[in-house]
């Protein structure tokens, strides 16, 4: 089983570009997550999706779409990529329930110059 | 909003040391749960607690969640070079959330 994979594991834009992180779980699990992680600042919730159609907001959605394209797939979407944007972006996937635990893809390192 | 942070940021220690990380939230936690990440890798769960004033081991490491659940801390004894990483407590507040708020982490450097 792969678990959970993120495509593309290094991307670097120029401001104003668009471009969407792709993740795929194979363990069937309901809920879905994006987190980015900066430097000092832990990991922070973009957006979440508890179930296939349903998708939510966390602490930091703005600048970022989300589409749960069916139960595997859960993509981040950069409509217009900010300097701000540069991070690495975590995709998660979790056991059932709201007690389940999370596993973490690779990560995608993401430059915006 | 939820808000979990952690003490402290950093910890340098010398290998043989014991090693203990805070986390405390703003609001009361129905559950926490604790992440290592290795340099470079990503966050892997290491424990959930659920009850309040619960503690669980796993070897060298010692978790406990407080009465009010509203913090919670990861001791780890007699540090080895195999620690270092970041240790991240991630809490959810309100039944049937799926919200889960990290804290800023903690990095473990162990000097051996």
């Amino acid at each position: 089983n792969a678990g959970v994979t993120q495509t593309p594991k290094f991307q670097v834009l120029k401001t104003g570009q668009s471009m969407t992180l792709q993740c795929a779980q194979d363990m069937n699990h309901n809920s879905m997550y994006w987190y980015r992680q900066d430097p000092g600042m832990g990991l922070r919730l973009i957006y979440y999706s508890a179930s296939e159609g349903t998708t939510d907001k966390g602490e930091v959605p703005n600048g970022y779409n989300v589409s749960r394209l069916n139960k595997r797939e859960f993509s981040l979407r950069l409509e217009s990529a900010a300097p701000s944007q540069t991070s690495v972006y975590f995709c998660a996937s979790r056991t059932p329930g709201y007690t389940g635990e999370l596993f973490f893809g690779e990560g995608s390192r993401l430059t915006v110059l | 909003g939820q808000q979990v942070m952690q003490i402290p940021q950093y910890q340098h220690v010398q290998e043989g040391e014991d090693f203990t990380t805070y986390c405390n939230s703003s609001t009361t936690l129905s559950n926490i749960q604790w992440y290592k990440q290795r340099p470079g890798g990503h966050p892997v769960f290491l424990i959930q607690l659920v009850k309040s004033g619960e503690v669980k081991k796993q070897k060298r490491l010692t978790f406990q969640f407080g009465e009010a659940k509203k913090n919670s801390s990861l001791h780890i004894t007699a540090t080895q070079t195999t620690d270092v990483g970041t240790y991240f407590c991630a809490g959810t507040s309100g039944a049937g959330s799926y919200q889960l708020t990290f804290g800023k982490g903690t990095k473990l450097s162990v000097i051996p």
